[in-house]
């Protein structure tokens, strides 16, 4: 069955760069795409961008000058690094599958990870 | 960005009808489909897809949910509402780059 599972550290020290693992199974990378969504303690969901199945990722505007995802196909993993962190950046971080629909993609999530909590704290 | 507004909270009694609206100021709609989404997510919990494209019931979730809505103007419908449905109702538009709306806060009264 589909699981993906998020991975890294709970605790980044301001200014310093947060990395992040999303480990999938059940699909395999070059045929879905896999997105970064956070989520500030208590509050909404934003969507921090997407590695496409032919690897060309999209950002969210707000992050892109601090935002990188990158994959490993061999390995099923899905990584992401933002670099100066802020204390605004203490979230939740999910990773989520692209769905599809009659094999065509229309950017909603379908399956998605538990999660991982990101303090940014000195 | 596309702006997605929802109410912050509804209370509705157990076996009543919800209805959770979703109004975004650009037209999501694109050849024939409209780029809009709903999950639910309880508290804890990550999201669980409920729609997608609108009207498009997930795979395992129950007839009770169902979705419309064209344009700017998109709502969610649970009918009948049961415990379980206690949630916080997100819509997602993928027209542009993704956005969220804040999330509809679903009391069972």
């Amino acid at each position: 069955q589909v699981q993906l599972k998020e991975s890294g550290p709970g605790l980044v020290q301001p200014s310093e760069t947060l990395s992040l693992t999303c480990t999938v199974s059940g699909f395999s990378l070059t045929s879905y795409g896999v997105n970064w969504v956070r989520q500030p303690p208590g509050k909404g969901l934003e969507w921090m961008g997407t590695i496409w199945n032919d690897g060309s990722t999209d950002y969210n505007s707000a992050l892109k000058s601090r935002l990188s995802i990158s994959r490993d196909t061999s390995k099923s993993q899905v990584f992401l690094k933002m670099n100066s962190l802020q204390t605004e950046d203490t979230a939740i971080y999910l990773c989520a599958r692209d769905g599809e629909s009659l094999g065509a993609s229309y950017w909603y999530f379908d399956f998605w990870g538990p999660g991982t909590m990101v303090t940014v704290s000195s | 960005d596309i702006v997605l507004t929802q109410s912050p909270a509804l209370a509705v009694s157990l076996g009543q009808r919800a209805t959770i609206s979703c109004k975004t100021n650009q037209n999501v709609d694109y050849y024939g489909n409209s780029y809009m989404h709903w999950y639910q997510q309880k508290p804890g919990q990550q999201p669980k897809l409920l729609i997608y494209l609108a009207s498009n019931l997930a795979s395992g979730i129950p007839a009770r949910f169902s979705g419309r809505g064209s344009g700017t103007d998109f709502t969610l419908t649970i009918d009948p509402v049961e415990a379980d449905d206690t949630a916080t109702y997100y819509c997602q538009q993928s027209r542009n780059l993704p956005t969220f709306g804040s999330g509809t806060k679903l009391e069972i009264k």
